[in-house]
Formats: structure tokens, C-alpha cells, sequence
């Protein structure tokens, strides 16, 4: 079974620094998608980032950037210059490519103190 | 261009009842998914379908029905509800490659009392 784990249940982070939350996958494919999702209180799923496994570059979008370790299946998402409004629920995710079912890790909460 | 939309977006049940949630796109996606959100357990799909008449079951299907008859619409029924499906349910859509990931919708929270 496809296998999406999150070791971190909870991380707290001061505001204006950098936090790091951890993702790993199981897999024996090659072609597949990596996504970080954002929830925050108001309950709405957010991508955050995305990774397609056979680009080496690690994704970037602004302030948020992955850390994509094939050999390893590990997809960290890094958080840099932290702010109020990046609270929330952070889920990892991935889909094989031509595959069309998402598989959800059981998120990780970022709490970021002023 | 309204996305995903969920109908309602909260619900109480009492033991028993049957319910529909309401689910639509306006994207032309032709993919489209229910998920349950448990506390502490993540997403984990129900049922999701890859076109106009076609579904298919997900990881927890038990005590759920779908349709789909169009390619804007895929709600989600509730038969003889139990406390075991008090959740989050979040409708999504997609389309291929899947790079992309999916579109949500706000999500329903259900309470089953």
C-alpha cells in the first residue's frame, strides 16, 4: 500500500525564522508527484508547493521550498522568514504519475509564535 | 470561475438519517474525488470517479453511494448514518497529468448524534 508518513505531529516555530517539517513516502515507482498542502482553521485545502520526481531541481514558491531526497523518498517542505498567517495544518502528499488518487500523510500542525 | 463547490458546509444527523452532500465544478475536470478528514488521520479517499457515468471505490467506501451523471456534478450519499461517520468530507477535482494536484472544495462537517 501507498504510504505517506509525517513524523512530526505538531511544530512551533517564532515568526520571522525558519522551520522545517518532514515527509517521507514509500514507493516503488520512478514517475510520480509530490505536493505539500496547506490547511489552515478556515478548513481550506491550499497547495503550497509541488515536485514532479524526475526534476532534481528542488521546487520553490517565495518563502516556501522543498528539500527532495529521491533516493531516500523524503520531501521536506522548508518555511523561511515564518509569518502569523503560515499556522495552519501542512499535509504531504503524492500520486504516482498516471495515477489519479492523491495519498495524504497525517499532516503536520505549525504553530508560529510572535 | 467558482472552483469547487460544497453543499452545505455543516450538518447535523441523527442515527439513522440519509443525507446528500452536494458537490459540483465548474472547471470541466473530468476527475473528480470524496475524502474524509478524521482528526490526527489525514485525508483518505471514499469514492472517486474518472468521467461521466464512471466510479470507483476508495480506501473507506463503506456507508457511502456516488453517481455521476454529469461532468459538473458528483454527490456523495449517506445512507443509515452512524457516529463513525462523524468527519470532514472534502470534494475535490483534477485532471491529467495530475501535476497539478487538486482542486477542493470548503468541505462539509458532518456530525452524526
Amino acid at each position: 500500500a501507498q504510504t505517506v508518513t509525517q513524523s512530526q505531529p505538531e511544530m512551533s516555530v517564532q515568526e520571522a525564522e525558519t522551520v522545517t517539517l518532514s515527509c517521507t513516502y514509500d514507493t516503488s515507482e520512478s514517475d510520480y508527484y509530490l505536493f505539500w498542502y496547506k490547511q489552515p482553521p478556515s478548513r481550506q485545502m491550499i497547495l503550497v508547493i509541488r515536485q514532479e520526481a524526475y526534476k532534481q531541481q528542488n521546487a520553490t514558491e517565495n518563502r516556501f521550498s522543498v528539500n527532495f531526497q529521491k533516493a531516500a523518498k523524503s520531501f521536506s517542505l522548508k518555511i523561511s522568514d515564518s509569518q502569523l498567517g503560515d499556522a495552519a495544518m501542512y499535509f504531504c502528499a503524492y500520486t504516482q504519475g498516471g495515477s489519479e488518487k492523491l495519498v495524504f500523510g497525517k499532516g503536520t500542525k505549525l504553530t508560529v509564535n510572535p | 470561475n467558482a472552483g469547487v463547490t460544497q453543499t452545505p458546509k455543516f450538518r447535523i444527523l441523527k442515527i439513522g438519517q440519509s443525507m446528500t452532500l452536494q458537490c459540483t465544478q465548474d472547471m470541466n475536470h473530468n476527475y473528480m474525488y470524496w475524502y474524509r478528514q478524521d482528526p490526527g488521520m489525514g485525508l483518505k479517499l471514499i469514492y472517486y470517479s474518472v468521467g461521466a457515468g464512471i466510479t470507483d471505490k476508495g480506501e473507506v467506501p463503506n456507508g457511502y453511494n456516488v453517481s455521476r451523471s454529469t461532468t459538473e456534478d458528483f454527490p456523495l450519499r449517506l445512507e443509515l448514518a452512524a457516529p463513525s461517520q462523524t468527519s470532514v468530507y472534502f470534494c475535490a477535482s483534477s485532471y491529467p497529468p495530475f501535476s497539478h494536484g487538486y482542486t477542493f472544495g470548503s468541505g462539509t462537517r458532518l456530525t452524526v448524534v
